[in-house]
């Protein structure tokens, strides 16, 4: 199973890019790198998800070096709406997959 | 589609009760998966099941067991509830096969809320 580690919080104000970046230096081949937004109260809800190189969607990036031993999450023009844990998770199928702690995003106006 | 859905909402058991979580989806999703959320920590798998009369245990497995009898049904069984079991229950699903392998995305349900006293 892949450990993944990320910062336990981080700040910002409304409009401003963030990037959450994830350490998983023991991701195997066949590992997909998925990207989880959780609200209080509520179950988490996907955000992205990559293999390499980058990924880009309607809500999010993700970005992937070569070595793939790590990906960074960027939010554009962040919202106090945007408030919300969010979690980084590798592996190939859910069951290989681990929650950890993961980045609790405060958006201050 | 109402998506994956769980219930209830909210239960408090005294030590000793049991009880039974119910999760419905209606994607036909083969995958399915129980996690518990403990305040301020990530989910933890509880059980999770590939397709029909197929489970498997996760990380915290002791004190719950599981059947999937059918692909839309994931029920959460509790035998003797004990303090320790005082959690946010979440039912999540997904549809994996041979060309999506590795591209597991989950969908979860609102969660149940549950005290034991």
């Amino acid at each position: 199973l892949a450990k993944t580690t990320q910062p336990i919080s981080m700040d910002s104000y409304e409009g401003q890019e963030v990037n959450i970046t994830c350490s998983h230096n023991n991701i195997a081949t066949n590992d997909y790198i998925t990207w989880y937004q959780q609200f209080p109260s509520q179950g988490p809800r996907f955000i992205i998800q990559g293999y390499k190189t980058k990924v880009t969607n309607e809500v999010a990036s993700l970005f992937i070096p070569a070595d793939r031993k790590s990906s960074t999450l960027s939010l554009p023009r962040v919202s106090l709406s945007d408030t919300a844990v969010y979690y980084c998770l590798v592996g190939d199928k859910g069951n290989d997959m681990r929650f950890g702690a993961g980045t609790r995003l405060t958006v201050k106006p | 589609n109402a998506g994956v859905t769980q219930t209830p909402k909210f239960r408090i058991l005294k030590i000793g009760q049991s009880m039974t979580l119910q999760c419905a989806q209606d994607m036909n999703h083969n995958y399915m998966y129980w996690y518990r959320q403990d305040p301020g920590m990530g989910l933890k798998l509880i059980y999770y099941s590939v397709g029909a009369g197929i489970t498997d245990k996760g990380e915290v497995p002791n004190g719950y067991n599981v059947s999937r009898s059918t692909t839309e049904d994931f029920p959460l069984r509790l035998e003797l509830a004990a303090p320790s079991q005082t959690s946010v229950y979440f039912c999540a699903s997904s549809y994996l096969s041979d060309s999506r392998v590795g591209r597991d995305t989950q969908y979860f349900g609102p969660g149940t809320r549950l005290t034991v006293l």
